[in-house]
């Protein structure tokens, strides 16, 4: 049962523009979440995060946004950059528990 | 700081035959640690974690085992791989269980 959904599996964004990037959770106990990068052949690399206090996160171009009530975050990338193509994962736990992840979003920005 | 370190990086292996992944982190004591398998069309998999030596805790049911014989080294094996174990395995590591996980560079393993 996949707790941790990203429902597009891609997405393509003019250089310059805002991207951004979904996913939706079904455990009302999760209470943090993280999003990744990933590179074709390389691990994950951490992104961003965000406490289920918080509503919103930011970290210069990223942001990362918590709708606690539709279980719903997203991750805007401004202004989307081609060295920004990757894959992003999404992932959520309840503290003190495992990590869950999402299916992934392949983001290409074109220049 | 930390690093940490996965081989091999690409591996192909016959259906049946036995496998061995390692990996190892620097600049930190006491880690949790993590193995992952991320397989095609699919996120991330947990397939085991450790809190410490000689615990390993499993999430998914399969013909894969992990041991921790050192304090910052963890090791993936099987006795006979399936042609379902093909994948990307990744080793990660964490303070603990709330934090922020950190990854290795992964092994792309094809079982043919």
């Amino acid at each position: 049962d996949q707790q941790v959904k990203q429902n597009s599996p891609s997405l393509s964004v003019q250089e310059g523009r805002i991207s951004i990037l979904n996913c939706d959770y079904t455990n009302s106990m999760f209470d943090y979440f993280l999003w990744y990068k990933k590179y074709p052949a390389e691990g994950p690399t951490f992104l961003i995060s965000i406490s289920s206090i918080k509503d919103k996160n930011e970290d210069g171009r990223f942001t990362v946004f918590l709708n606690k009530s539709a279980k719903h975050l997203s991750l805007h990338i401004v202004p989307s950059q081609p060295g920004d193509s990757a894959v992003y994962f999404c992932a959520a736990s309840a503290r003190g528990d495992q990590f869950y992840f999402g299916t992934g979003t392949s983001l290409t920005v074109i220049p | 700081s930390q690093t940490i370190h996965q081989w091999p990086a690409t591996l192909v292996q016959p259906v049946g035959s036995p496998l061995s992944l390692e990996c190892t982190v620097e600049g930190t004591s006491n880690p949790n640690l993590y193995w992952y398998r991320q397989a095609a069309g699919r996120g991330l998999q947990l397939l085991f974690y450790s809190v410490g030596i000689g615990q390993i805790s499993s999430e998914v049911p399969q013909n894969l085992s992990a041991s921790r014989p050192q304090d910052r080294q963890f090791i993936l094996s099987s006795k006979k791989l399936l042609l379902s174990d093909s994948g990307f395995y990744l080793c990660a590591w964490s303070v603990d269980s709330t934090y922020e996980q950190y990854f290795g560079p992964g092994t792309r393993l094809t079982v043919t």
